[in-house]
């Protein structure tokens, strides 16, 4: 199947300070990704959806000046986490579509806010 | 709305025995398709299997197999002579081909399921 990177794996920081994350399909274009946000022992919950060329489109409760999205190709998506505090710590994932039902999920990101 | 409810939220069995993960969805729409996925402590999804709501014959890879049926919204999946490498959280999730739900996938809640030696 596809293949979808994320990086970094995983990410400490300061409060305060932004992280961006990357999302890339590797081997086919996406026109469409998505990111989730999973906190532990719970599920993943859509936060957004990116869409090559356009303003990402957010989940209701999800602060757009917050969680900043480019998708600046049909490789790339990157998310922006930015002035992060420790309750933005999760794991985030991505998927990238090439259709609606057949998406590739990213291996995640995990964020530690201190 | 759409809605995928994982009643179990953890299943503990000794290895070699069968377990089988509920899944009830709801949706108004006629096209739209089913996942499961598994989630090891990596993290990182594993596809298991997708339905779309117009396939509803039941399903047997390896030692999995999955239930689909319609009349109760229901996508149950089945683990056979469970395995220790099977614990995981495991997730039932629905998507819908239409419109502003294109391509969301609406995740259940999960079952984390403990399989012990």
């Amino acid at each position: 199947g596809a293949v979808v990177s994320q990086h970094p794996s995983w990410v400490i920081c300061k409060s305060g300070t932004s992280v961006k994350i990357e999302c890339r399909s590797l081997d086919f274009q996406a026109t469409t990704m998505f990111w989730y946000r999973q906190f532990p022992k719970q599920s993943l919950m859509l936060m957004a959806t990116s869409n090559e060329g356009s303003k990402a489109t957010y989940e209701q409760g999800v602060e757009k000046d917050k969680f900043l999205i480019n998708h600046a190709s049909l490789t790339l998506s990157t998310l922006t986490v930015t002035s992060a505090h420790p309750e933005d710590s999760s794991f985030y994932i991505c998927s990238a579509a090439l259709t609606s039902y057949t998406q590739y999920f990213g291996p995640g990101t995990r964020l530690t806010v201190l | 709305a759409q809605k995928v409810t994982q009643a179990q939220t953890e299943i503990s069995v000794v290895e070699k025995e069968d377990v089988t993960l509920d899944c009830v969805y709801e949706t108004r729409d006629t096209t739209y398709y089913l996942f499961w996925y598994k989630q090891p402590p990596s993290g990182e999804l594993v596809f298991l299997i997708r339905r779309n709501s117009f396939d509803e014959q039941n399903e047997i890879s390896g030692r999995y197999s999955w239930n689909f049926q319609k009349s109760t919204s229901s996508f149950n999946f089945t683990i056979t002579a469970s395995q220790v490498v099977d614990s995981a959280v495991y997730f039932c999730a629905l998507s819908e081909a239409v419109n502003d739900s294109w391509g969301k996938f609406q995740f259940g809640a999960g079952t984390q399921v403990v399989v012990t030696p």
